[in-house]
């Protein structure tokens, strides 16, 4: 059906609260990828899920960060104590996985656009 | 760092002309794929080339790739005003057969293209 959506669209929170963000994948696809973009720093992987393997963690930049995909579906990606720092454009992807190929394309949602202020 | 390298970080074209961009990046990859953005928002996909290939076509685009000199380009012919946008390119390194293939992104290229 429709691609991947992401709420909210905006968000701006004061330093030190909690924010959580989420993914809607597209339906029947399998892995789902946590990107960041921010001035300075460009687009960088955060965090990916694939069926029901472990999460690739290794682009999360502290323990602040977490993120958890419930059902194999939709996931949401938390902030805890927000500093300003983490300002930044918050991208979903997803992409389905067939048995046997790599490479897949990744479709991106709009994104979700932090303010920490 | 950033695998993708891209060149120019900006470009301004007058509409009808060409747009040429490249990507560079160092490790072996499996595939290369290039996106659109505008303005800072949501990626559009807009061309994937497999490491075993060396030109892919769609509509107005066209990409190479030359894995020897590890890198990539992606042409706009007759640019139009709609064309104006950020392309990034991005690598999938995962090794063959694994489950995962997070992608790294270049900085991106920013065309203008004037009416």
């Amino acid at each position: 059906g429709a691609g991947v959506s992401q709420s909210p669209s905006n968000k701006v929170t004061e330093k030190g609260k909690d924010v959580e963000l989420r993914c809607d994948p597209i339906s029947g696809h399998t892995a789902l990828y946590w990107y960041r973009q921010s001035l300075g720093q460009g687009l960088e992987f955060l965090i990916y899920f694939q069926g029901n393997s472990a999460p690739d963690k290794s682009g999360l930049p502290s323990d602040r960060f977490s993120a958890e995909r419930t059902g194999g579906s939709v996931s949401t990606l938390t902030i805890q104590r927000t500093q300003q720092e983490d300002s930044a454009v918050y991208l979903c992807a997803s992409s389905s996985f067939p048995r046997g190929r790599v490479g897949e394309t990744q479709y991106f949602g709009p994104g979700t656009r932090l303010l920490v202020l | 760092s950033q695998q993708g390298e891209e060149d120019p970080q900006a470009l301004s074209i007058q509409e009808g002309e060409n747009a040429t961009m490249n990507c560079s990046y160092k490790t072996s990859i499996n595939n290369l794929q290039w996106y659109r953005q505008n303005s800072g928002r949501g990626l559009v996909h807009l061309i994937l080339i497999r490491s075993n290939e060396r030109e892919k076509h769609s509509g107005r685009l066209r990409v190479t790739l030359d894995t020897s000199k590890k890198s990539s380009s992606l042409l706009i012919t007759a640019s139009r005003a709609a064309d104006t946008a950020s392309y990034f390119c991005a690598t999938d390194r995962a090794p063959i057969r694994a489950a995962g293939n997070k992608l790294t992104f270049g900085g991106g290229t920013r065309v203008l293209v004037k009416p």
